[in-house]
């Protein structure tokens, strides 16, 4: 299975702030990457896919950047709603793997 | 606004049969180009694919879960089924099923899949 490793597993962020989260693949995987949000008690959305691409509807405060191996979230500007736990997962190998997690709490 | 909502068996015994129904509303589970997903996450882990049935009925399921595993869809009902066969406290987990969607990019025709509608989980444990 592709491992993917998500750094830090926390972090605490102000309204306002811009963070970074990054995704390392345990193998190449170009740029079949995703990234999701999720609030207890909600669905996970889709935020970013293709590494790079923004669903309609998505804040354009999201972007996603990175391939092969290394890949990174940036929440621009957080809002109340950003404060949650983001995964990334890779869509190059079956199976489908994620990542471990990375929670954005409030300063 | 398609939306998918999980319901299921509540308390499972060990060795018994986890049973699991996602219900999705606001369009036909038929229309084609889609696969239906499961997902799991134990309390305190990681997310973990389980497997989907895609619109020609093919199935994946993932090789941890030792062939207990049978995903089914009936369109009469718009419903995706979970069912994981003698199961284990380890199978204690939030489940979720999500639609599996994808981009496909006309420069090399690649597709780039992805999870684009997700349930909101149901949890399921797994005790004597």
């Amino acid at each position: 299975d592709i491992q993917m490793t998500q750094s830090p597993s926390s972090l605490s962020a102000s309204v306002g702030d811009s963070v970074t989260i990054s995704c390392r693949a345990s193998q190449s995987i170009g740029d079949y990457l995703n990234w999701y949000q999720h609030t207890p008690g909600k669905a996970p959305k889709l935020l970013i896919y293709a590494a790079s691409r923004l669903p309609a509807g998505v804040s354009p405060s999201f972007s996603g950047s990175g391939s092969e191996t290394e890949f990174t979230l940036t929440i621009n500007s957080l809002q109340p709603d950003d404060f949650a736990t983001y995964y990334c997962q890779q869509s190059y190998g079956f199976p489908r793997t994620f990542g471990q997690g990375t929670k954005v709490d409030i300063k | 606004q398609l939306q998918l909502h999980e319901s299921g068996s509540g308390l499972v015994r060990p060795s018994q049969t986890l049973s699991l129904t996602c219900a999705v509303s606001g369009g036909s589970i038929s229309r084609g180009g889609f696969s239906w997903n499961w997902i799991r996450q134990p309390p305190g882990k990681g997310l973990e694919s389980i497997g989907y049935i895609d619109d020609d009925g093919s199935t994946y399921y993932n090789p941890s879960l030792n062939s207990r595993v049978t995903i089914s869809v009936d369109k009469l009902r718009n419903e995706v089924s979970l069912k994981v066969i003698s199961v284990t406290a380890a199978d204690t987990a939030l489940y979720y099923c999500a639609r599996g969607s994808y981009y496909y990019d006309t420069r090399d025709s690649r597709r780039y899949w992805y999870f684009d509608l997700w349930g909101r989980g149901t949890l399921v444990p797994v005790s004597s």
